[in-house]
């Protein structure tokens, strides 16, 4: 595609429910990134994949959250028994993913997650 | 690990003058890169001008500049002749290359008013 998608835009769910968001990145980026934006705060990160394998995922805040990217494309995010601290945007971003210098990171309009 | 502070929560400019934003870092590391990213109420972050540390000369991009201080740990954003379309939030971002992991930390960000 032209940019990097995610859905949904907007995602609300009660409290202790599971949730998946989505991210198609730009196609041939072989490198993608999840980051969370709190209210009035920058992204902070939570993940990076290389490919299908996740190279760091020093950012997860807790064993509630997990990433996938089977097939080295699109990643789904998952939040298992969603807490009211759980609501911000998360963002993706996706780039080239060479070894070579740093590459820009290009964002998806990310998610507003709210939990009730 | 990388730390960035932007000092300026507000900032507000007259349509067609400049205004800087400020943003200071830290990092042990002698090889980063820095970035100014914009992010208007859609969402989505958009990349304004990044800036390699081992370039001496400060990088610009058309209406946008910025002046590189790496003894000082600085990295502001001068934008001239103010558009309307300038009016968003503004966040410094810093990220080393560490083997293709190339997370960004950002900022808490500076949000930008252009007065008509």
């Amino acid at each position: 595609g032209a940019g990097v998608s995610q859905t949904p835009s907007n995602k609300v769910t009660e409290k202790g429910k599971y949730v998946e968001l989505r991210c198609d990145p730009i196609s041939g980026h072989t490198a993608l990134y999840w980051y969370r934006q709190s209210l009035g705060q920058g992204p902070e990160f939570l993940i990076y994949f290389q490919g299908t394998g996740a190279a760091d995922d020093s950012g997860l805040p807790n064993d509630r959250f997990f990433a996938v990217r089977p097939e080295g494309s699109v990643s789904t995010l998952k939040i298992q028994r969603t807490e009211r601290g759980d609501s911000a945007v998360y963002l993706c971003a996706s780039s080239l993913g060479g070894l070579a210098g740093v590459d820009t990171q290009y964002f998806g309009p990310g998610t507003r997650l709210t939990v009730l | 690990a990388q730390t960035v502070t932007q000092s300026q929560p507000e900032m507000s400019v007259q349509e067609a003058e400049t205004v800087t934003l400020s943003c200071t870092y830290d990092t042990s590391e002698s090889d980063y890169y820095l970035f100014w990213y914009k992010q208007p109420p859609s969402r989505q972050m958009i990349l304004v001008i990044r800036q390699e540390a081992y370039k001496q000369q400060n990088a610009t991009e058309n209406r946008f500049s910025v002046n590189f201080q790496k003894a000082a740990k600085s990295f502001s954003l001068k934008i001239s002749d103010s558009q309307l379309g300038d009016a968003a939030m503004y966040f410094c971002a810093v990220t080393i290359s560490n083997f293709g992991n190339e997370k960004l930390t950002f900022g808490t960000g500076t949000r930008l008013t252009i007065i008509p």
